[in-house]
């Protein structure tokens, strides 16, 4: 089945070190999201992609980058990890403008700075 | 940008009971509004959406209204069941574009 696929699922590191969270789709989708969950925040929009050239920032962009190396392929780093940025990261697809504007998730990556 | 508020956090129900969980938004150029379900260590999946143009749209135990005027939405459950039991967000946007979403609501369903 098509699907999106994190990785990794999770990840512990330490303050300071450059990580990345890796998204890939077999959905076809050109729209990709990151989101990042904690309690009692619900989902907070980070980074988001239209297509390959256009990368556009959420409402939570401090402190992380994207690269979005293909259709298929939209990667978040942390450049330099600090201790609140520890959740739950979720990378979305979705193929809005035909009567499906479903977001389909990804399995989600917990991540620990410590 | 859009701000959407969902009550409340948590929600206890009884088997068999309804549950309701209310959203309010922002924008009043949003015009799409979906609800997803997490289950404990799952992905957040889509379970009903409404557009606009629409003021309740219903799928077998779950149905969703909304009040443009007010600027709410939301999600109604019936007959709950132990399966039930998740978290549930609710989300805005306008034209399909990226989706805020609301903090979500635990709802436990008690046996």
């Amino acid at each position: 089945d098509a699907d999106v696929t994190q990785t990794p699922r999770n990840r512990i590191t330490k303050t300071g070190k450059r990580i990345m969270l890796e998204c890939s789709q077999t959905k076809g989708h050109d729209r990709m999201y990151w989101y990042r969950q904690d309690p009692g925040l619900g989902l907070r929009l980070i980074y988001y992609s239209f297509d390959v050239k256009d990368i556009n920032k959420g409402e939570i962009s401090d402190g992380y980058s994207v690269s979005r190396q293909a259709q298929a392929k939209f990667s978040l780093s942390l450049e330099s990890a600090i201790p609140n940025q520890t959740a739950l990261y979720f990378c979305a697809t979705s193929e809005p403008g035909q009567g499906m504007s479903e977001a389909f998730f990804g399995q989600g990556t917990r991540l620990t700075v410590v | 940008g859009e701000n959407v508020e969902q009550h409340p956090s948590t929600l206890s129900v009884q088997e068999g009971d309804s549950a309701v969980i209310k959203c309010t938004y922002s924008d009043s150029a949003s015009n799409y509004f979906p609800w997803y379900k997490q289950e404990l260590g799952k992905r957040p999946q889509l379970i009903i959406d409404i557009r606009s143009n629409v003021g309740e749209k219903k799928d077998q135990r779950i149905a969703v209204t909304l009040n443009k005027t007010a600027k709410h939405f939301s999600l109604h459950i019936t007959e709950t069941q132990p399966e039930d039991s998740a978290v549930y967000f609710c989300a805005a946007s306008i034209d399909d574009y990226k989706l805020s979403f609301g903090a979500g609501t635990t709802v436990t369903v008690r046996a």
